[in-house]
């Protein structure tokens, strides 16, 4: 199995507050997203980094920054929580060599909950 | 705009076959994932199709034709810890990567 963590992987919290979860990884890979998963919705994509420093938007990024300074490390911040950001965040780890693979390694998931 | 459509559920019989459809609506298509993912687990890869045809690993196997804008995962043989649910997932230059909402397998004995 990939070495990917999360952290924390349960939170709850209060409309407002800031919240920042974390993903960290051991496998060196270049590529790092952050996905929402609710039901019936599958997985949606939030932010991506293709390397330290180098961060896109995805498809529902709005509400959501993000930062890497690290190889291993890509954080995801909510700025000011939202009852419609309670959901399961994923992160998601992709090996590179000359261009960006495919497979994707998901880490265990963080369950969100904003009161 | 871009859409993936996939059967919400499918139910089949423990040693039988089944296949899960998805078609995709997407500009600047580059290929057709599958994961399978268990009930309060993470997803994990199962194949990836660049180029039209089969590709098969094992008791699975995906299929895509890049002209109908269509695949589908071909599980055989089918055993009860395959159920599961699956989600197809399509990367394009347009959206980096969009994943269906998913398919709910089960299987009865």
């Amino acid at each position: 199995d990939a070495g990917i963590t999360q952290s924390p992987r349960h939170k709850v919290t209060e409309t407002g507050t800031p919240v920042t979860l974390r993903c960290h990884q051991t496998e060196n890979h270049r590529y790092m997203y952050w996905y929402r998963q609710d039901p019936g919705h599958g997985l949606r994509l939030i932010h991506y980094s293709y390397g330290v420093k180098d961060t896109d938007k995805g498809e529902v990024s709005d509400g959501y920054s993000v930062s890497r300074s690290k190889t291993e490390d890509f954080l995801l911040t909510l700025e000011s929580a939202t009852s419609s950001q309670t959901s399961v965040y994923f992160c998601a780890i992709s090996e590179s060599r000359d261009r960006e693979s495919y497979e994707q390694f998901f880490g265990p998931g963080t369950r969100l909950t904003v009161l | 705009g871009q859409s993936l459509e996939q059967p919400s559920e499918v139910t089949a019989v423990e040693g039988a076959i089944v296949q899960i459809n998805c078609t995709y609506q997407t500009s600047g298509f580059y290929g057709l994932s599958w994961y399978q993912q268990h009930d309060g687990g993470a997803p994990t890869f199962l194949s990836y199709n660049g180029l039209d045809g089969l590709e098969e690993t094992g008791r699975f196997s995906s299929f895509l034709s890049r002209s109908d804008s269509y695949g589908y995962l071909l599980l055989q043989e089918l055993q009860m810890k395959d159920s599961a649910s699956y989600f197809c997932a399509v990367y394009s230059s347009a959206s980096k990567i969009i994943f269906g909402s998913g398919t709910r397998l089960s299987i009865r004995p």
